[in-house]
């Protein structure tokens, strides 16, 4: 959708980098989510949040930091990148309830050297 | 934890064949949303079944809820090249308010 945005599209980086990647949503939505996608393996969640005040691992948090800076804005970092972490990054979002329906952004496909 | 396992993984078809993807889960689910994602996109709800045993359509999309709400699968029929991409089963159960995905089925279709 194009109410959930994410920068960079496209990042390569080295291993030992810093590197974060944005998430922005004019939804509305309380709810956002940081998911990692493998080949054979399917959308994995790393990172969620329910409201501004909280935040909440997912499977596979190790190596991976978030902020949620206002409802609109979840960010996620991995503060010493590595090779295995290469994969597709999508931001997601959600209004909670019943239904939940998850609305995603493009994503972010990160390479790690 | 819970699991959402789906097979096959990898599916190839000829265009007008029929497709199912199947959706397991190690609990009972309270409900079963489906996605898909086209090649180069992102995943994008389709629906959501909720009780025991629902079955519902959309065109030439069948989708199922098992009785014991612990599977789930998605039938095309008659595919065509517009159908092409990776479909995600994802679930919410067991003591968890997290939607859980599964591992997707890629759908490649041959003219």
């Amino acid at each position: 959708d194009a109410d959930v945005t994410q920068t960079p599209r496209n990042r390569i980086t080295k291993t030992g980098k810093r590197i974060m990647l944005e998430c922005s949503q004019t939804k509305g939505h309380d709810r956002m989510y940081w998911y990692r996608q493998d080949p054979g393996l399917g959308l994995r969640l790393i990172y969620y949040s329910f409201d501004v005040k909280d935040i909440n691992k997912g499977e596979i948090s190790d190596g991976y930091s978030v902020s949620r800076q206002a409802q609109a804005k979840f960010s996620l970092s991995l503060e010493s990148a590595i090779p295995n972490q290469t994969a597709l990054y999508f931001c997601a979002t959600s209004l909670g309830g019943r239904t939940d329906t998850q609305y995603f952004g493009p994503g972010t496909r990160l390479t790690v050297l | 934890g819970q699991q959402v396992m789906q097979i096959p993984q990898y599916q190839h078809v000829q265009e007008g064949e029929d497709f199912t993807t199947y959706c397991n889960s190690s609990t009972t689910l309270s409900n079963i949303q489906w996605y898909k994602q086209r090649p180069g996109g992102h995943p994008v709800f389709l629906i959501q079944l909720v009780k025991s045993g629902e079955v519902k359509k959309q065109k030439r999309l069948t989708f199922q809820f098992g009785e014991a709400k612990k599977n789930s699968s998605l039938h095309i029929t008659a595919t065509q090249t517009t159908d092409v991409g990776t479909y995600f089963c994802a679930g919410k159960g067991g003591a968890t308010n997290k939607l859980i995905f599964g591992t997707g089925t890629l759908l490649a279709v041959q003219p």
